[in-house]
């Protein structure tokens, strides 16, 4: 199983800041198969990125992922008021999907 | 526009088995690529991925509960159903199911709104 490991567990920070979440996978994503996801309280999950580097639809450009081998970041260029919450990455290198523990982005 | 919607008991005992339908509309569970996901989340706690079945009846399931989950689908009533056998307080969660791709698209990109299911005598 592929563990992945995100940190910081909390940033916090104030509107207009950028946040460098980071995810470390315990062995190489061979194909690079990492998402990112935010979950607000009491809400579903939303899908951010795929592909380490690929916005969904809809995504806006503040939003950026980068990375590969075992190393993965997720950049928010400059945080709204509506981005404080809680992310996610999950890989689907293999058939047998894992996600990280999370980082809360939490206002300062 | 593609919708998914969890259903099923919201208590369940402690040794029973957890049957959840998840229906899906707006794409069928035959198309080529496709698959649906179960993830659950604890109360506080993080994602949990527990099962996955694609279009040609591939599936996976997590390791970690050693045999306890069953995941099927049939795509005339659009729904996938996960049975977890030998259900434990520990298995109180918001049990979510989600649609994924393959490949490049394999991840979860939309989801259902989840229930929250709690094993309590």
């Amino acid at each position: 199983e592929i563990v992945l490991t995100q940190s910081p567990g909390t940033l916090s920070l104030s509107p207009g800041e950028r946040a460098t979440l980071s995810c470390r996978a315990s062995q190489s994503l061979r194909y690079s198969y990492l998402a990112w996801y935010q979950q607000k309280p009491g809400q579903a999950p939303r899908f951010l990125i795929y592909g380490a580097s690929n916005r969904a639809t809809g995504i806006p450009d503040r939003f950026n992922g980068s990375g590969s081998g075992t190393d993965f970041t997720l950049t928010i260029s400059r945080l709204e008021p509506e981005d404080f919450a809680v992310y996610y990455c999950q890989q689907y290198d293999n058939s047998h999907r894992t996600f990280g523990q999370g980082t809360r982005v939490e206002i300062k | 526009q593609v919708t998914l919607k969890e259903s099923g008991p919201v208590l369940v005992k402690p040794t029973e088995t957890l049957t959840l339908t998840c229906t899906v509309s707006g794409f069928s569970l035959s198309d080529a690529g496709m698959g649906v996901g179960w993830i659950r989340q604890p109360p506080g706690g993080a994602l949990e991925w527990l099962a996955q079945i694609f279009s040609r009846d591939e599936t996976s399931d997590t390791t970690s509960l050693k045999n306890r989950l069953t995941i099927s689908k049939d795509p005339s009533k659009s729904q996938v159903v996960l049975t977890m056998t030998n259900m434990d307080p520990a298995d109180t969660a918001t049990y979510y199911c989600a649609r994924m791709g393959v490949s490049l698209f394999g991840g979860f990109d939309f989801w259902g709104q989840g229930i929250l299911v709690t094993v309590s005598s």
